[in-house]
C-alpha cells in the first residue's frame, strides 16, 4: 500500500523559532503533495499544494514568507513554520498523491505547540 | 476557504445501530470521498465516488454520490465500538485538491 509519514510526531517550540516538518512518501514518488492544517475539532483546511521542483501554490490567506515549503524530491517535502507564534499551534498534516491510482494518501500529522 | 456542510456534527449511538451521515455543497463536485480520522491521526480513505447516481459499498460502509453531484451521504450499518471516530467528507472539483466538510463526531456506546 501506499504510505506517508511525518516528522516530528510532535514538537514543542519557543515563540519566534522556526520548526521544519518532513513529509515523505515510503513507497511510492509523488510530484504533487498538500498541506494542510487542523484546529481543534475542526476540519482539515489546505494550506499549500506542494509541487517538486517548481514553487509551492498557497491558498489564500496562508502566508508564504511564514510557511516556507521545499519539495526538493520525489518522495520529501519540507514545511518550515519560520517565526512561530502561539496561534501557529495547530496539527499539521501532509498528502501525497500516488500517481498510479491518482489517490491522496495522509500522513499520520505533526502536532506543533508553540510556547 | 470554501467547505462542506456536513451534518449531523456529532451523533451518540448504541452498538449496533445503524448510522447516517450527509454533505452538502452549493458547488458540483467530479468526486466525493469519505474518510475517517482517529484522534492525533491523520484520515484514512473510506469510500470513493466518481459519477452522480453511484452507490458503493465497503463492508458495513455505503456511500452515495448525489445526482445533483452537490451532495453525498455515508451510511454505517450495524456499528461497532471500533467505529469511534471523526467521519470526514471531501469534495474534488476540476483539480487534484480536496475541500472537507467540518466533520461527524461518532461516538458508539457498547
Amino acid at each position: 500500500g501506499a504510505v506517508v509519514s511525518q516528522h516530528p510526531s510532535w514538537v514543542i517550540c519557543k515563540s519566534g523559532t522556526s520548526v521544519k516538518i518532513e513529509c515523505r512518501s515510503l513507497d511510492f514518488q509523488a510530484t504533487t503533495m498538500f498541506w494542510y492544517r487542523q484546529f481543534p475539532k475542526q476540519s482539515l483546511m489546505l494550506m499549500a499544494t506542494s509541487n517538486e521542483g517548481s514553487k509551492a501554490t498557497y491558498e489564500q490567506g496562508v502566508e508564504k514568507d511564514k510557511f516556507l515549503i521545499n519539495h526538493a524530491s520525489l518522495t520529501l517535502s519540507t514545511l518550515t513554520v519560520t517565526s512561530a507564534h502561539p496561534e501557529d499551534s495547530s496539527f499539521y498534516i501532509c498528502s501525497a498523491i500516488q500517481p498510479t491510482i491518482n489517490e491522496q494518501f495522509f500522513g499520520p500529522g505533526t502536532r506543533l505547540t508553540v510556547l | 476557504g470554501q467547505q462542506l456542510n456536513q451534518s449531523p456534527q456529532s451523533m451518540f449511538i448504541q452498538e449496533g445501530e445503524d448510522v447516517s451521515m450527509n454533505c452538502t455543497s452549493s458547488s458540483i463536485f467530479n468526486t466525493w470521498l469519505w474518510y475517517k480520522q482517529d484522534p492525533g491521526e491523520g484520515p484514512v480513505l473510506l469510500i470513493a465516488l466518481y459519477k452522480a447516481g453511484e452507490l458503493t459499498s465497503n463492508g458495513r460502509l455505503t456511500a452515495q454520490f448525489g445526482i445533483t453531484r452537490k451532495d453525498s451521504f455515508l451510511n454505517i450499518s450495524a456499528s461497532i465500538p471500533s467505529d469511534v471516530g471523526i467521519y470526514f467528507c471531501a469534495g474534488q472539483g476540476g483539480s487534484e485538491k480536496l475541500v472537507f466538510g467540518k466533520g461527524t463526531k461518532l461516538t458508539v456506546n457498547p
